[in-house]
């Protein structure tokens, strides 16, 4: 299995607070995602990272906001959180984009009250 | 855009029937990948199967079969003989080979496979 560990595992917030989720990797890959996972919906990526500093956008990105100064750490920071972002969160590592199957934490489940 | 489409919500067969799980995809490039994972009751997704547009070849690894389609943009998913472990979510997800797309998954909304005993 991939090292790839995720914190907290579960958390609950109150609207308007700030939240950070942790994605771990000891894999030394260079690409990383976050992804959530909604019903009806599938997964939806949020932010990618290419490399350390290097981060874009994903499809719903709107509230978030990442950051990664190390090659395994990659945090994902709800600067106010939201009942629309209550989730469940996944982070992803692959040693590549494109034809690079990612591999998956274990994910956060996230509930803003 | 690109987009993955998993019609099937949920399916449920009894134990040692087949089962078909279908996904039909939409995109104007030419050149992509297409996966598919599983998530197990657990939560966790693992990774099953990569195939490249290039290739139409079917595949098979022990129970699990996988049948790709240019002519129809399926890539449909067919466990054979079907055990109560194989009860998961199970997600097809495309992405683009152009440098701009790559590494971005667009997964299905995913198909419920419940095999009871």
């Amino acid at each position: 299995d991939a090292g790839i560990t995720q914190s907290p595992r579960h958390k609950v917030t109150e609207t308007g607070t700030p939240v950070t989720l942790r994605c771990h990797q000891t894999e030394n890959h260079r690409y990383m995602y976050w992804y959530r996972q909604d019903p009806g919906h599938g997964l939806r990526l949020i932010h990618y990272s290419y490399g350390v500093k290097d981060t874009d956008k994903g499809e719903v990105s709107d509230g978030y906001s990442v950051s990664r100064s190390k090659t395994e750490d990659f945090l994902l920071t709800l600067e106010s959180a939201t009942s629309s972002q209550t989730s469940v969160y996944f982070c992803a590592i692959s040693e590549s984009a494109g034809a690079y199957e990612q591999y998956f934490g274990p994910g956060t489940r996230l509930t803003v009250t | 855009a690109q987009k993955v489409t998993q019609a099937q919500t949920e399916i449920s067969v009894v134990e040692k029937e087949d089962v078909t799980l279908d996904c039909v995809y939409e995109t104007r490039d030419t050149t992509y990948y297409l996966f598919w994972y599983k998530q197990p009751p657990s939560g966790e997704l693992v990774f099953l199967i990569r195939r490249n547009s290039f290739d139409e070849q079917n595949e098979i690894s022990g129970r699990y079969s996988w049948n790709f389609q240019k002519s129809t943009s399926s890539f449909n998913f067919t466990i054979t003989a079907s055990q109560v472990v194989d009860s998961a979510v199970y997600f097809c997800a495309l992405t683009l080979m152009t440098t701009d797309s790559w590494g971005k998954l667009q997964f299905g909304a995913g198909t419920q496979v419940v095999v009871t005993p």
